[in-house]
């Protein structure tokens, strides 16, 4: 089945500065690719997402790249606020009706003023 | 719009005891899911359900049963609780398949 691996698991940026977290997963047949922040006692919620025809998309600060061949794919923040604090975790799928949704095992961004 | 609800927010049993996790959406939705989530391990996988009537496994099924009799509900059912199982429950919904899925607050429990 599918394995998602993502790092790092800590990352600790100055406000302003920018910040990548990059996941690598195992099934060559995924083809959707979802990040999820999630705050403090709340559950994760959905801040962009890619599919396999596109190689990167951007939206505002935050921007996702996917290569299929090498089987990665990252999360870059511009311009990091205080706000932009938490815990995010990359996902897989292949995309169909019927198959899972894999995550992998987040990174705590701290962004300090 | 309430979106994904679970019930309760907190709950305490005893080893050996049963109870079950509520999960509802109210937008329609015909995919749904259970994860648990536990410090350094992120979101995994529990049961999933592509639509009323079907349900199948996840990464780490066992100890928990599910049911899907509505599209609106999808239930987790723990048999006998264990203190492995203290832990954090997300239950998630999406449109078709699991794609731009939509989390509930979580429910946070504690075997003992």
């Amino acid at each position: 089945g599918e394995n998602v691996e993502q790092h790092p698991s800590t990352l600790s940026v100055q406000e302003g500065d920018s910040a990548v977290i990059k996941c690598t997963y195992s099934d060559s047949a995924s083809n959707y690719f979802p990040w999820y922040k999630q705050e403090l006692g709340k559950g994760p919620q959905l801040i962009i997402d890619i599919r396999s025809n596109v190689g990167e998309k951007k939206d505002q600060r935050i921007a996702v790249t996917l290569n299929k061949t090498a089987k990665h794919f990252s999360l870059h923040i511009t311009e990091t606020q205080p706000e932009d604090s938490a815990v995010y975790f990359c996902a897989a799928s292949r995309g169909w009706d019927t198959d899972k949704l894999i995550f992998g095992t987040g990174t705590r961004l701290q962004v300090f003023p | 719009n309430a979106g994904v609800t679970q019930t309760p927010k907190f709950q305490v049993l005893k080893t050996g005891q049963s109870m079950t996790l509520q999960c509802a959406q109210d937008m329609n939705h015909e995919y749904m899911s259970w994860y648990r989530q536990d410090p350094g391990m992120g979101l995994r996988l529990i049961h999933y359900s592509v639509g009323a009537g079907i349900t199948d496994q996840g990464e780490v099924p066992n100890g928990y049963n599910v049911s899907r009799s509505t599209t609106e509900d999808f239930p987790l059912r723990l048999l006998s609780a264990a203190p492995s199982q203290t832990s954090v429950y997300f239950c998630a919904s999406s449109r078709t398949g699991p794609t731009e899925a939509f989390f509930g607050q979580g429910t946070r429990l504690t075997v003992v």
